[in-house]
């Protein structure tokens, strides 16, 4: 069992509802990352929260809405989503920004 | 041309095979490249990294980067049906704080016969 949890780990929702993911970790790192992973796609960075900086994917639509309230929780707030939404949406953290990052087990939306 | 691109199979091999994942990628200013492991439903974990061009061995796994092609395999001796998983590639041009900035591929998905 990795130290980065989620919550939900499957979430079927409307497109005019409005719901948050959770994350957790419990590894002292001090960067979080929001990914989403599409069939046939390669990982999407979506929001980086770190120390140094947050960054966000310009590409990014503004119906996906990020927070972090402190190093060990991550959270992404959705409202108003797509269908084409719908993906598997993971979590990640590292000791800094960094290429090592240890996932949760990811969200599985599907948006309807 | 996409930047960097990953076979996604399905790869179907017997137990105790050699297996051999690849990726080529476009851009010239990678040096920093990794391969991350997804079991099915969870998340990826870091499998192996390396630096610039050469070869890198951590028991049943070689990862090898040949700059010059823009070309990078990982294999796998003596395949297991826990070897069973998606392969991802990732690579970055950037050193320490700037090495989050991952560029994966698609994944190759590995099944190990028993």
């Amino acid at each position: 069992e990795t130290g980065v949890t989620q919550t939900p780990r499957h979430l079927v929702m409307g497109m005019t509802n409005k719901k948050s993911l959770k994350c957790e970790q419990h590894l002292g790192h001090n960067a979080m990352y929001w990914y989403k992973q599409s069939a046939k796609k390669p990982l999407e960075l979506m929001f980086v929260y770190s120390l140094e900086e947050r960054v966000e994917n310009n590409s990014v639509p503004s119906r996906f809405s990020p927070e972090c309230p402190n190093s060990s929780h991550l959270f992404l707030h959705l409202h108003t989503l797509q269908p084409e939404d719908s993906a598997l949406y993971l979590c990640a953290s590292s000791p800094g920004n960094s290429y090592e990052q240890y996932f949760g087990p990811g969200t599985r939306l599907t948006v309807t | 041309q996409k930047e960097v691109e990953q076979d996604p199979g399905p790869l179907s091999v017997p137990e105790g095979a050699i297996v051999s994942l690849n990726c080529t990628y476009s851009n010239s200013a990678f040096q920093y490249f990794m391969w991350y492991r997804q079991y099915s439903r969870k998340g990826p974990e870091l499998l192996m990294y390396t630096y610039s061009s050469g070869n890198k061995e951590d028991g049943r796994f070689t990862a090898q980067v040949d700059k010059s092609s823009k070309y990078i395999s990982l294999f796998i001796r003596d395949s297991q049906p826990s070897d069973s998983a998606t392969y991802l590639c990732a690579m970055t041009p950037y050193s320490g704080a700037g090495s989050y900035q991952l560029t994966f591929g698609k994944g190759t998905k590995l099944s190990v016969i028993p």
